[in-house]
């Protein structure tokens, strides 16, 4: 079974540039988010997506984050303009269900955003 | 809203021991529950042992044991026989009626040989 694929792995911009990550689910997964890693520090949720609907984005910053899923698979993440502190990584995961049911998430290998 | 303190930064384990990593919790849902994810420096979060709020005994999975203390608000990792690939970041997390996941600080296990 084909795990969580993220690309690019590695991103350096400027700031005030845009940039965009992009995350293939682990197929038949329901569930699809989007976590932010800063060094040192664990995940913190930005979005979650159930099938192609948004379930919380109470932690996006949506005057410059923005996500979708398209047809509740393939999900994009955009960040315009970056700022130095938007630099950490960008970590996509999905599960079959909610994470109450005790469905675990899987995760990809994350994209290291570096904002100059 | 949850809340996951991990109080341990660092911890060392001599390798073939066993090791404890500490998780409290707090939540005012009625049923949650509490994960705990690796993370090698290679950087992929690795799914170990989850543990809901109402299942009566403590998970195990392989040399990973979950002990939970209800009263207490309390979740830790029990690592039996620690191996040099154990050596890794360690995360606890908890879902509750929020359905996301909230993770602690973390632990940064080093096994020694």
């Amino acid at each position: 079974e084909a795990g969580v694929a993220q690309s690019p792995r590695y991103k350096i911009i400027e700031k005030r540039q845009s940039v965009a990550f992009w995350c293939n689910p682990i197929s038949g997964h329901a569930t699809l988010y989007w976590y932010q890693q800063i060094l040192g520090q664990g995940p913190k949720l930005l979005i979650q997506f159930q099938n192609n609907g948004v379930v919380d984005d109470s932690q996006l910053p949506k005057d410059r984050f923005s996500a979708e899923r398209l047809k509740g698979v393939d999900s994009t993440l955009k960040i315009q303009p970056a700022k130095l502190e938007d630099s950490a990584v960008y970590l996509c995961a999905s599960s079959l269900d909610l994470p109450l049911h005790g469905h675990e998430q899987y995760f990809g290998p994350g994209t290291r955003l570096t904002v100059t | 809203a949850q809340k996951i303190t991990q109080t341990q930064p660092g911890m060392f384990v001599q390798e073939k021991e066993a090791v404890t990593l500490d998780c409290t919790y707090d939540t005012s849902d009625q049923s949650y529950g509490l994960f705990w994810y690796k993370q090698p420096s290679s950087g992929e979060m690795i799914f170990l042992i989850y543990q809901g709020s109402y299942d009566e005994q403590n998970a195990t999975e392989g040399r990973y044991s979950l002990n939970f203390q209800k009263a207490r608000k309390s979740a830790n990792l029990v690592i039996s026989a620690s191996q040099l690939g154990d050596s890794a970041m360690y995360f606890c997390a908890t879902a509750g009626s929020a359905r996301q996941l909230t993770f602690g600080s973390g632990t940064q296990l080093t096994v020694l040989p």
